[in-house]
């Protein structure tokens, strides 16, 4: 079946708009991931998710990042008021069982924010 | 706290010649880690990890909890290697899910 999938692919804003990210994980993984790669960074851990719910969510950067999953399935990070600093590679990753017993997580092609 | 290390931004290397991309951990318990991959243009994969002690496409890792070190090795490379190279870390128990990376090492083998 078909991988992680992410949209939009390439995504420019203005300072100070909103933005949505959505990420489709693979069909049946319960694990669903948020990463920020920002240029010269490693990835960093943003939110987790598994089912509907968000057990943690102190990896969000400021409360302008916020991000919701319905039914078990697609997720959306939303950043209110962008600033410029949040330009980055925003990734998504799935993985199919519980958290703490380790099961591979399979990334998305990323969404590429441009904040102007 | 945990943290990943990668010293090495870019390493070049000829064809042929023998790889080690380094890799040191922070952690106070007993962490799993891993290697991914992005190769030009690709998502990012998973290339291997400690726990399995496998091989693939010749690379090998080893985790060295006196060093805190798992860095990535190859004896040959190849043109294909050529791609960016991550380190992460996972910790051990309940509660651990989120992978910690370190900043990455670009590799380039030589023609």
């Amino acid at each position: 079946g078909a991988g992680v999938s992410q949209s939009p692919s390439n995504k420019v804003t203005e300072k100070g708009k909103d933005v949505e990210l959505r990420c489709d994980p693979i069909s049946g993984h319960t694990a669903l991931y948020w990463y920020r790669q920002s240029l010269g960074q490693g990835l960093e851990f943003l939110i987790y998710f598994q089912g509907n719910s968000a057990p943690d969510k102190s990896g969000l950067p400021s409360d302008r990042f916020s991000a919701e999953r319905t039914g078990g399935s697609v997720s959306t990070l939303t950043i209110q008021r962008t600033q410029q600093e949040d330009s980055a590679v925003y990734l998504c990753a799935s993985s199919p069982g519980l958290a703490f017993s380790y099961n591979e997580q399979f990334f998305g092609p990323g969404t590429r924010l441009t904040v102007l | 706290a945990q943290r990943v290390t990668q010293p090495e931004k870019l390493l070049s290397v000829f064809k042929g010649a023998p790889v080690e991309l380094k890799c040191n951990y922070s952690y106070s318990g007993s962490p799993e880690l891993f290697w991914y991959v992005q190769y030009s243009r690709q998502r990012l994969q998973l290339l291997l990890r400690h726990i399995s002690r496998e091989s693939i496409k010749g690379f090998t890792a080893d985790l060295n909890k006196g060093e805190t070190s798992f860095h990535l090795k190859k004896p040959f490379a190849q043109e294909e290697d050529s791609a960016m190279y991550y380190c992460a870390l996972r910790g051990s128990g309940a509660g651990s899910y989120q992978l910690t990376f370190g900043k990455g090492t670009k590799l380039s083998v030589i023609p």
